[in-house]
């Protein structure tokens, strides 16, 4: 397995509380990538990074902040928890983004009640 | 607006059988093709990727890819009960493809003991 952890794996939160996702990676890899997965909809990016420092927004990233200050970590933020943040979510890596596969976390489920 | 269909089944198929699983994808710059399985509950484990036109076997699968049709299937061979999963097919589109993965919603296999 690719050497991918993601914390917590499960989190109940209130509406309007803070919320940081951590994932940790250990494959030295440049490309990293926030998704959420939901019934019905699949799995849809939130953000990416390509690099320390370095990211974007992807398809549903409105209520979601990211910051990747060093290589191995990619931390995910919902400023103020909604119900409808609801979701799995999964962190990714890619070696050299653009032609090589992606690799995937164990999943954060996350409850917003 | 890249978008990446699949039938969501259940496909349900015969122990010992050939399973066929089908995608099709909107942008005609795609040049990256991969094809997931998800176990339910688990993360997205990677099967497959194709990257030009024709096919490619490893093992029980074999990924194929028209992209003149635009269209990407998997073929598994010898169907077995743990083959009973659902199947994402994902996309990467051209210039780079930091900006990560399209996927459709997955089909759900059965495979019938």
């Amino acid at each position: 397995d690719a050497g991918i952890t993601q914390s917590p794996r499960h989190k109940v939160t209130e509406t309007g509380t803070p919320v940081t996702l951590r994932c940790h990676q250990t494959e030295n890899h440049r490309y990293m990538y926030w998704y959420r997965q939901d019934p019905g909809h699949g799995l849809r990016l939130i953000h990416y990074s390509y690099g320390v420092k370095d990211t974007d927004k992807g398809e549903v990233s409105d209520g979601y902040s990211v910051s990747r200050s060093k290589t191995e970590d990619f931390l995910l933020t919902l400023e103020s928890a909604t119900s409808s943040q609801t979701s799995v979510y999964f962190c990714a890596i890619s070696e050299r983004g653009g032609f090589t596969e992606a690799f995937f976390g164990q999943g954060t489920r996350l409850t917003v009640v | 607006q890249k978008e990446v269909e699949q039938n969501s089944g259940p496909l349900s198929v015969p122990e010992g059988a050939i399973a066929s699983l089908n995608c099709t994808y909107s942008d005609r710059g795609s040049q990256s093709f991969f094809w997931y399985r998800q176990y339910s509950g688990k993360s997205p484990e990677l099967i497959m990727s194709i990257y030009s036109n024709g096919d490619k076997e490893d093992g029980r699968f074999t990924a194929q890819l028209n992209k003149a049709s635009q269209y990407v299937s998997l073929l598994i061979r010898d169907s077995q009960p743990s083959d009973s999963a659902t199947y994402l097919c994902a996309v990467r589109s051209g210039g780079g493809g930091a900006d990560g993965l399209t996927f459709g919603k997955g089909t759900h296999l059965i495979i019938q003991p």
